[in-house]
């Protein structure tokens, strides 16, 4: 059973263009969860999915952040006309119910130059 | 808003020691506490849990303590050993959601 999957692991996107964050949750797992962490901080919530449905968006960026999680194939993460603001490393967890612990992926690492 | 609370950035304990790391939430309808576990590059790995109902737990050299009173909970490691050296983040989740809020992490060193 493999981990959370996510890719790539390192994103350099220059300022204005789009990033695609991908993340395949474990084999049964239908949570998936955005983290996004900033340097020298914690891990921020930004959003949570089930299967086609948004269940919270709290932590997500009103303007040019979206999340997506279809029935078939990973979440997507997009960010629209990155600024150097967004580098950051983002972070793709998973569980099979709320009452279980959450696995993470690797993480992908997001540049803005 | 910080609701999870890791006051201390930076721990250094002697191998064979205990490792205490503490976190506080000020948010009292956290019902679930996790521990995480994160190397440089690496994901945050699951450590340890907690619901609200008990005040221990135990698994092998980690044992969490959860004081609702004080809305406080801690890690002990012992004995801490070098593999443990690593950034320990508490986190909490409150019934109505399922998000995880996450404290701002601890560093661990473990020295020989």
């Amino acid at each position: 059973n493999a981990g959370v999957m996510q890719n790539p692991r390192h994103l350099v996107r220059r300022r204005g263009q789009e990033a695609r964050l991908r993340c395949s949750p474990m084999k049964g797992h239908s949570h998936v969860y955005w983290y996004r962490q900033l340097p020298e901080e914690g891990l921020k919530f930004m959003v949570y999915l089930q299967k086609e449905n948004i269940i919270d968006e709290s932590g997500m960026p009103k303007e040019r952040f979206s999340a997506e999680f279809p029935k078939e194939g990973p979440s997507i993460l997009r960010i629209q006309q990155v600024v150097r603001g967004d580098s950051a490393a983002y972070f793709c967890a998973s569980s099979p119910s709320r009452e279980a612990e959450a696995f993470f992926g690797q993480g992908t690492r997001l540049t803005v130059v | 808003d910080q609701q999870v609370k890791q006051n201390s950035p930076s721990l250094s304990v002697q191998e064979g020691r205990i490792s205490i790391l503490n976190c506080d939430y000020t948010n009292s309808m956290f019902d679930y506490f996790l521990w995480y576990k994160k190397y440089p590059a690496e994901g945050p790995t699951f450590l340890i849990s907690i619901s609200s109902i008990k005040d221990k737990n135990e698994d092998g050299r980690f044992t969490v303590f959860l004081n609702k009173s004080a809305k406080h909970l801690s890690l002990h490691i012992v004995p801490s050993q070098p593999g443990d050296s690593a950034v320990y983040f508490c986190a909490a989740s409150a019934r109505d959601t399922d998000k995880l809020i996450f404290g701002t992490g601890t560093r661990l060193q473990v020295f020989p």
